[in-house]
């Protein structure tokens, strides 16, 4: 498959735990603040966003933290489980297109 | 089957060629996006399309170029002059005003030797 991330910070979880994966971004007149998840060899996946007048929002067995105070995104994963191995990387927009984070590898062990 | 399409996987070329790599939507989505990433990184935006007959420039243009013929359509071309192409190359699609919410193709995988 293709070699993402072959140098990217790693989180390990067991399987059934909690994964809380941060971000840090750069720019305070970001609209919105995503998290993709890009498993090897495909392109990212949308798993959910949050608009800068939020600073929580849930979706299913994952919830998006956003600190503007700190410039800070966090990604929580409810009891992670071995599909949910991958590299997470965040994203902000500011009107035209995206800027991406360097992103996470998060290894789940059974 | 809605989705977004680009092939082929995996390219492969020789130095001083220019090569284009396809992007499809069938998604009705007016806005395309080119990205570039390398191992290690996250994505960089090479070109973007919010229009057919129209593009800009993303953070990393220079070596690449693309078309916006047809509202489906999105080929990227990467000439002679990028200094170092190889690289996986993704396509993603938006519905107009809304890149926040982009929808990405399967990617190409390009080498040159």
């Amino acid at each position: 498959g293709e070699s993402v991330g072959l140098h990217l910070p790693t989180l390990s979880v067991q399987e059934g735990d909690n994964s809380i994966i941060n971000c840090a971004y750069s720019n305070s007149a970001s609209d919105y603040f995503i998290w993709y998840k890009q498993e090897s060899g495909k392109g990212p996946q949308f798993i959910i966003d949050i608009r800068s007048n939020m600073d929580k929002r849930q979706g299913q067995r994952v919830t998006v933290l956003l600190n503007k105070t700190v410039k800070h995104l966090s990604l929580q994963i409810a009891a992670t489980q071995p599909g949910d191995s991958a590299v997470y990387f965040c994203a902000e927009n500011e009107g035209r297109a995206l800027t991406f984070g360097s992103g996470t590898r998060l290894q789940v062990q059974p | 089957d809605g989705g977004i399409t680009q092939s082929p996987k995996y390219l492969f070329r020789k130095e001083g060629q220019n090569v284009t790599l396809s992007c499809e939507q069938n998604l009705n989505h007016d806005a395309m996006y080119w990205y570039r990433q390398d191992p290690g990184q996250g994505l960089r935006l090479i070109y973007y399309s919010q229009i057919v007959n129209d593009f800009q420039k993303g953070d990393i243009a220079e070596g690449y170029s693309v078309s916006r013929e047809k509202k489906e359509s999105f080929p990227l071309t990467v000439t002679s002059a990028q200094k170092n192409p190889t690289a996986f190359y993704l396509c993603a699609s938006s519905i107009l005003l809304a890149a926040y919410e982009q929808y990405f193709g399967p990617g190409t995988r390009l080498t040159v030797t």
